[in-house]
């Protein structure tokens, strides 16, 4: 059972290039989010998708687009690349998310995105 | 704004008892998690608390106070692999607003 898988893992990129990071979950899980993880700070939610066909901003949509494919897939384009998108990128999933909900999420591995 | 605090840094010895914890402030609240993250590694779910009072999960425990803002997840018999950051999350309007982690420094 492989949980949540995304890819690549690591990313470099010019400034003005752009790219898709995919996620895909095979828990049947509702919700998927797209997190940013910046050194000494929380994660940030950049988008998310409380249900297929159904997407939301967060925290830090500039910049940003995405795709819910289809219940398993999420995936998040940066259309061109600045160097302040540098980060650790995080995709998540949950049963239902939401309010009152007891939000347990499981993360992807992680994608180390640096833009030059 | 939305905010929540959390000490940068802890550090404790094996065997020992830590508490970690969490003040928040946020325009809506419907839960506190808590998620253990290694270095390089995801964020992993510990726990949750949508009531007041204590959660217990095998050595890791959880309180919460609502009145208080505020909440504490404490580790027993503290182990080496138990190095990592922690990291409180709260439960507002339908996402999770997350603190800057707590990095916990475990000694021999």
């Amino acid at each position: 059972n492989a949980g949540v898988t995304q890819t690549p893992k690591f990313q470099v990129l010019k400034t003005g290039q752009s790219m898709t990071l995919q996620c895909a979950q095979d828990m049947n899980h509702n919700s998927m989010y797209w997190y940013r993880q910046d050194p000494g700070m929380g994660l940030r939610l950049i988008y998310y998708s409380a249900s297929e066909g159904t997407t939301d901003k967060g925290e830090v949509p500039n910049g940003y687009n995405v795709s819910r494919l289809n219940k398993r897939e999420f995936s998040l384009r940066l259309e061109s690349a600045a160097p302040s998108q540098t980060s650790v990128y995080f995709c998540a999933s949950s049963e239902t998310g939401g309010e009152g909900t007891n939000e347990k999420l499981f993360f992807g591995s992680g994608t180390q995105l640096s833009v030059l | 704004g939305q905010s929540l605090e959390q000490p940068s840094e802890v550090t404790a010895v094996e065997g020992a008892i830590v508490q970690i914890n969490c003040t928040y402030q946020t325009s809506g609240f419907y839960g506190l998690s808590w998620y253990q993250q290694h270095d390089g590694g995801a964020p992993t779910f510990l726990s949750y608390n949508g009531l007041d009072g204590l959660e217990e999960t095998g050595r890791f425990s959880s309180f919460l106070s609502r009145s208080d803002s505020y909440g504490y997840l404490l580790l027993q018999e503290l182990q080496m692999k138990d190095s990592a950051s922690y990291f409180c999350a709260v439960n507002s309007n339908y996402q999770l607003i997350w603190g800057a982690g707590t990095k916990l420094i475990i000694k021999p």
